[in-house]
């Protein structure tokens, strides 16, 4: 079962940033918080993964709080190519931590 | 560089028949994966390959499902029998290590068809 909350859908206006929460209040200590996302028709892409600390990359933010029950994504400047379905998924490292368990996600649509 | 790539992108079956999917990971990535994408079960793993070796098959669905890996690149799913619940848009991922926090790397899918 995924260990992650999200909310169904969420409507932001172009050029907006979109904040994508998630909630993983029973993760552990060694667990990481990642972010995936689907456009229609093409297979999942990873977007950004922290620990403990905010992270940030090319595509994305990602604020965790302190004690890392949840996290929000963070697209500064959403454009429409950013509609997709969005994963939060959290997985530990190490032997039999491999595979990802995607749960139902958040449909994020980008409104011109 | 190249992607991951699978082959066919699009296979159309009748019930009872046996389909292969093909999928050929980045080069350099030892970790390969399948997962499976249908409607009415979103996105489920199915098996996860460290060089040639399953050490998880934990998501394959029954008996009727299987896969190999050669040569550490190539791997290939194999549906026996094929049923119409088979239905679905099956995913290949490669990373570089399994065990470690690398992003997985999705391909585009074949989408099986189960008449």
């Amino acid at each position: 079962d995924a260990k992650t909350t999200q909310p169904p859908s969420m409507d932001c206006a172009e050029g907006r940033a979109a904040n994508l929460p998630c909630n993983h209040s029973t993760i552990s200590g060694n667990e990481y918080v990642y972010w995936y996302r689907q456009i229609h028709s093409q297979g999942p892409q990873y977007i950004i993964h922290g620990l403990k600390n905010n992270e940030t990359n090319e595509m994305a933010s990602l604020i965790i709080t302190e004690d890392r029950k949840s996290s929000t994504l963070i697209l500064p400047h959403a454009t429409l190519r950013d509609t997709a379905v969005y994963y939060c998924i959290v997985r530990a490292r190490g032997f039999g931590n491999e595979k990802l368990t995607f749960g139902t996600g958040t449909r994020l649509t980008i409104i011109p | 560089g190249a992607g991951v790539s699978q082959s066919p992108s699009n296979k159309v079956t009748e019930k009872g028949k046996d389909v292969e999917l093909r999928c050929d990971p980045i080069s350099g990535h030892t970790a390969l994966y399948w997962y499976r994408q249908s409607l009415g079960q979103g996105l489920e793993f199915l098996i996860y390959f460290q060089g040639n070796s399953a050490p998880d098959k934990s998501g394959l669905p029954s008996d009727r499902f299987s896969a190999e890996r050669t040569g550490g690149s190539v791997s290939t799913l194999t549906i026996q029998r094929t049923q119409q619940e088979d239905s679905a848009v099956y995913l290949c991922a490669s990373s570089f290590s399994g065990t470690d926090y690398n992003e997985q790397f999705f391909g585009p899918g074949t989408r099986l068809t189960v008449l």
